[in-house]
C-alpha cells in the first residue's frame, strides 16, 4: 500500500503560484498519481492525473520526478475559491488502492 | 459529462432504524463503485468497493452486515446502514469509475454526499 504524506495545511495570497507536494515513497510500478480537491460538505473533484515527468491541463500541472516518489501539484495564479482541501492518491492497478491520505489545507488569504 | 449523483442529500433518522443511501452515474456505466465516509475534519475512509453483480468488498473494521451495498446495474449502487445508532452519523460520500475512461486511466467521479444524523 504505497502510502501517502502531504502537509496538513499552507497560506498563500491570490495571484500566487502554489505548489504542494506529496511524497509517496514505496509507490509501485504500475501505480498513477491523482489529486482530488475537496470543499466541506462535498465530494472529491478529479484535479489531475499523472505517471512520470509533467503533466499539465487546464487548471493545473503535475510534476513528477524520475524515481516517482514524490510529486508536487502546481496551481497557478491561485483564487480565493481555490481554498479547500488537496489530496495525493496513489492508484494501483484495477482501483486496488484507492485510499485517502491526510490532505493539504490550502487557504488562500485576500 | 461524468455526474454522479447520491439521494438522499441530508437525512434524519432515529436510532435503531435502517436508512438507504442511492448512487447514481447519469450519464456513464460504471464498472465499480466506491462507499467511503467522512467524518468532521477528517480524511475519506474508504469502507467498500463493489463492482457490478457481485459482492461488495469491505474494508477491514467494517461491518458487513451492518452496511449493506448493493450495485444492481451499472448506473446504481445503494448503501444501507442498518439500525442506525449516533456513533454511524456521518458524510457519506460514493464514487464511480466509467467502464470507459474517456482521458485519463484511473478515472473516478465523486458524488455530492450524503449527511446522515442519527438521533
Amino acid at each position: 500500500l504505497a502510502k501517502t504524506t502531504q502537509p496538513i495545511s499552507m497560506d498563500s495570497y491570490e495571484g500566487q503560484e502554489v505548489n504542494i507536494t506529496c511524497s509517496h515513497n514505496n509507490i509501485a510500478t504500475n501505480d498513477y498519481i491523482t489529486w482530488y480537491q475537496q470543499f466541506p460538505s462535498q465530494g472529491p473533484r478529479f484535479i489531475i492525473q499523472g505517471y512520470k515527468t509533467k503533466v499539465t491541463n487546464e487548471v493545473a500541472s503535475l510534476f513528477i520526478p524520475a524515481d516517482r516518489k514524490s510529486s508536487t501539484l502546481s496551481l497557478p495564479r491561485v483564487s480565493l475559491s481555490d481554498t479547500a482541501v488537496y489530496y495525493c492518491l496513489v492508484v494501483g492497478y484495477n482501483f486496488n488502492k484507492f485510499y485517502f491520505g491526510s490532505g493539504t489545507k490550502l487557504n488562500v488569504k485576500p | 459529462g461524468a455526474v454522479v449523483s447520491q439521494h438522499p442529500s441530508r437525512v434524519i433518522c432515529k436510532s435503531g432504524t435502517s436508512v438507504k443511501i442511492e448512487c447514481r452515474s447519469l450519464d456513464f456505466q460504471a464498472t465499480t463503485m466506491f462507499w467511503y465516509r467522512q467524518f468532521p475534519k477528517q480524511s475519506l475512509m474508504l469502507m467498500a468497493t463493489s463492482n457490478e453483480g457481485s459482492k461488495a468488498t469491505y474494508e477491514q473494521g467494517v461491518e458487513k452486515d451492518k452496511f449493506l451495498i448493493n450495485h444492481a446495474s451499472l448506473t446504481l449502487s445503494t448503501l444501507t446502514v442498518t439500525s442506525a445508532h449516533p456513533e454511524d452519523s456521518s458524510f457519506y460520500i460514493c464514487s464511480a469509475s466509467p467502464k470507459s475512461p474517456q482521458r485519463d486511466r484511473y478515472e473516478q467521479y465523486f458524488g455530492p454526499g450524503t449527511r446522515l444524523t442519527v438521533t
